[in-house]
C-alpha cells in the first residue's frame, strides 16, 4: 500500500463547477500537506500549503486537512478551463530534512 | 518562470549510453532535488543536496549519480540507460534543507531512450 493514495483521474467538469480532489493517507505522523499544480509540459507549482488540520482558502481554492481520517482535500469554485491542470498531493513529517511523499495526482479538465 | 532552469529540456538517445543533466536553482537557494516522473510511478524523489553536500537520497538507482557545485548548481548524471528511464526529469530548489515543503521546480528534461 502507498503512503499516499489519489485518483488519478481523469476528471472532466464543465465550466463554473466546483471540483473537489482528494487524498488519503496512511502515516499518522504526517503534519505539512500540500497542493500542487501542474500544467501540461511543466513542472509543479505550490498551490496551497497547510499545517496540521483545518481550513485554509486562498481565492477560489480551499484546502483541507482531516488528521482523524488521514484524508486532505482542494476544493475549485467556479472553476475555469484555465484550471486545466494534473493536481498532486504531497506531506511530510515535522522535523528536519521533510521528505515529501507525493500522490500520483489528479489529471482535471474543465471545459468550456 | 520558478526561476529553475533545467538543460537540455529534451533529449533522445540509445540504450547503454549516458547522459548529463544540468540544473541551475533559484537564486539564493541552497538546495536541489531531483525528482523523476513517468505515468505510472508518478513523481519519484531522487536525491537531494544542500549547499553542496548530499543531504537525503531516494529511489535513485547505482546508475544514476548527482553532485552540486560550489556554484550551487548540480548535476545528475544517468549511464548505462534502460529503456525504462525514460521519463521526466525534474529538478527543484528551496531556501532551506528541511524547509515548508515549497518546492521551486524547473520545467524539467525529457529524457527518450531507445
Amino acid at each position: 500500500q502507498k503512503e499516499v493514495e489519489q485518483d488519478p483521474g481523469p476528471l472532466s467538469v464543465p465550466e463554473g463547477a466546483i471540483v473537489s480532489l482528494n487524498c488519503t493517507y496512511s502515516n499518522s505522523a504526517f503534519q505539512y500537506f500540500m497542493w500542487y499544480r501542474q500544467y501540461s509540459r511543466k513542472g509543479p507549482e505550490l498551490l496551497m500549503y497547510t499545517y496540521s488540520s483545518g481550513n485554509k482558502e486562498d481565492g477560489r481554492f480551499t484546502a483541507q486537512v482531516d488528521k482523524s481520517s488521514k484524508y486532505i482535500s482542494l476544493f475549485i469554485r467556479d472553476s475555469q478551463p484555465s484550471d486545466s491542470a494534473t493536481y498532486l498531493c504531497a506531506m511530510s513529517r515535522a522535523g528536519n530534512n521533510r521528505k515529501l511523499i507525493w500522490g500520483l495526482g489528479t489529471s482535471l479538465a474543465v471545459n468550456p | 518562470d520558478s526561476g529553475v532552469t533545467q538543460t537540455p529540456k529534451h533529449l533522445i538517445t540509445a540504450t547503454g549510453q549516458r547522459v548529463t543533466l544540468r540544473c541551475s536553482p533559484r537564486s539564493g537557494d541552497l538546495s536541489v532535488y531531483w525528482y523523476q516522473q513517468s505515468l505510472d510511478q508518478g513523481l519519484q524523489f531522487l536525491i537531494q543536496y544542500y549547499n553542496g553536500e548530499e543531504r537525503a537520497k531516494g529511489n535513485i538507482l547505482e546508475r544514476f549519480s548527482a553532485q552540486q557545485f560550489p556554484d550551487l548548481h548540480s548535476e545528475l548524471n544517468l549511464s548505462s540507460l534502460e529503456l525504462g528511464d525514460s521519463a521526466l526529469y525534474f529538478c527543484a530548489s528551496s531556501l532551506t534543507s528541511g524547509g515548508t515543503g515549497e518546492l521551486f521546480f524547473g520545467e524539467g528534461s525529457r529524457l527518450t531512450v531507445l
